[in-house]
């Protein structure tokens, strides 16, 4: 079975700052890797992907992710953090071993706050 | 990247009562999904819509309580049936071509009185 760990509820950051949003997974085959943006009162917004090569994919708003293969990690990272990155991200895998049609699988969520 | 759609975004319906909810998209997909997120809360998977066929249930989600029809490779329904209180929570549409990335619909709110 696959399962996504995202072992921090909030993250608090300095607007500025550097942010990270951690995320570890767990599946039996080659993982699909996504991270997903969620604002108040709105739907899941696509941010990256990893799916195969370079270990670090960047993304949208400046957002960029990092494979770790041996720490089967996959963390949201961003150089200077932003108020309007303010929202809760969601980490996502699936596997790709079979037909291609297995669903996402979510973590819990991390609530990130960047203060102003 | 698919742009999806639901109706109604948002509804108050008293218990036992029962409400559909439409999911389309503007170009064909393979899969479509929906899932339930309590406010705040992760995603669950309540099941796979296949086209021309029973959708595919997750655990704890049975065809009596969540009837789901996909009619064509655009468009979804979900059923909510004889709802109570625990059925309050925001209804996802979810898309996706292949292997490719999955998208989501805005969301449908619901309460239950």
């Amino acid at each position: 079975a696959q399962s996504v760990a995202q072992p921090e509820d909030q993250v608090n950051v300095a607007e500025g700052n550097p942010l990270t949003v951690k995320c570890t997974y767990s599946v039996s085959g080659n993982p699909y890797l996504f991270w997903y943006v969620q604002y108040p009162n709105r739907g899941l917004q696509f941010l990256l992907k990893y799916i195969t090569g370079d270990n670090l994919v960047k993304g949208s708003y400046g957002f960029e992710a990092e494979f770790n293969k041996s720490q089967t990690s996959f963390h949201l990272k961003k150089p200077s953090a932003l108020v309007s990155d303010s929202a809760l991200y969601f980490c996502a895998v699936r596997v790709t071993w079979n037909s291609g049609n297995t669903p996402l699988v979510f973590g819990k969520g991390t609530r990130l706050s960047v203060i102003a | 990247s698919a742009v999806i759609s639901q109706k109604p975004s948002r509804d108050i319906c008293q218990r036992g009562t029962s409400l559909t909810i439409q999911c389309q998209v503007d170009s064909q997909v393979t899969m479509m999904f929906w899932y339930r997120q309590q406010p705040g809360q992760s995603l669950t998977l309540i099941a796979t819509a296949n086209q021309g066929s029973e959708a595919t249930y997750e655990s704890g989600f049975v065809i009596d309580k969540f009837p789901i029809s996909r009619p064509n490779l655009t468009f979804s329904t979900l059923t909510v049936s004889n709802m109570s209180p625990e059925d309050s929570s925001i209804y996802l549409c979810s898309s996706r071509t292949g292997k490719e990335t999955q998208y989501f619909g805005p969301g449908t709110r619901l309460l239950v009185l």
